[in-house]
């Protein structure tokens, strides 16, 4: 069974830059048929989609944190990353890492969610 | 712009059943649409895509008694015999070609 788990600093300083990994277990990375994606949720509000990538590192980015925002990934180690430059306390929030469809239908939704981890901007 | 509505809250009694609705902005009644629920204190969970024709496709291990529907721009999730694990917070997401992944705002379901 396909597991996602998020890590990384549960507080960030503001103006610094915000690091998570997602490792993925029960499954490789390197499916041809899937997308690795992040989505946020500030405190109290809904779901923000952040970007994407597939196994090759080709990235697809959401537009109001394109540029802020770089997502890559390690297949030797099942493993992908979020980095967010610059961050101030709206970007507190729980961070999600999810799969996603859509390599080969272009229907891009998450089908499989990790649990989440909770990053503070804060000094 | 794509943009989906949702209800902010839906409320049933136990053992009844609920229609959420997720509308789509004016020009994209047409796109599918996927529903995820997030119970509290727990990340999200993909439940079904659905189609604009109707048709829907459910995720692993989703209990019959989650179905989906269309009419126009309008995308439902219905659920039967409601269970107190059912109170959750529903998402509808969607996407484009060239457009990027949008969420609506969710509904809080309580089940009563």
């Amino acid at each position: 069974q396909l597991q996602l788990q998020e890590s990384g600093p549960g507080l960030v300083k503001p103006s610094e830059t915000l690091s998570l990994t997602c490792t993925v277990s029960g499954g490789s990375i390197s499916s041809s048929r899937h997308y690795w994606g992040w989505i946020r949720q500030p405190p109290g509000k809904g779901l923000e989609w952040i970007g994407r990538i597939y196994y090759s590192g080709s990235t697809y980015y959401n537009p109001s944190l394109k540029s802020r925002v770089t997502i890559s990934v390690d297949t030797s180690k099942n493993q992908f990353s979020l980095k967010l430059s610059s961050v101030t306390a709206a970007d507190t929030a729980v961070y999600y890492c999810a799969r996603q469809l859509g390599v080969y239908d272009s229907d891009y939704y998450m089908d499989v969610w990790g649990r989440g981890t909770t990053v503070t901007v804060s000094s | 712009q794509l943009v989906l509505t949702q209800s902010p809250s839906a409320s049933a009694s136990l053992g009844a059943s609920v229609k959420l609705t997720c509308t789509l902005s004016s020009g994209h009644s047409t796109y599918a649409i996927a529903w995820h629920h997030q119970q509290p204190e727990k990340g999200p969970r993909f439940l079904m895509k659905v189609s604009s024709d109707g048709s829907h496709n459910k995720g692993d291990g989703i209990p019959d008694r989650f179905s989906g529907s269309s009419s126009g721009a309008e995308r439902y999730l219905t659920i039967s015999s409601l269970q107190s694990e059912d109170e959750a917070d529903y998402y509808c997401q969607t996407w484009g070609t060239g457009l990027h992944e949008v969420f609506g705002g969710g509904t809080k379901l309580t089940v009563l």
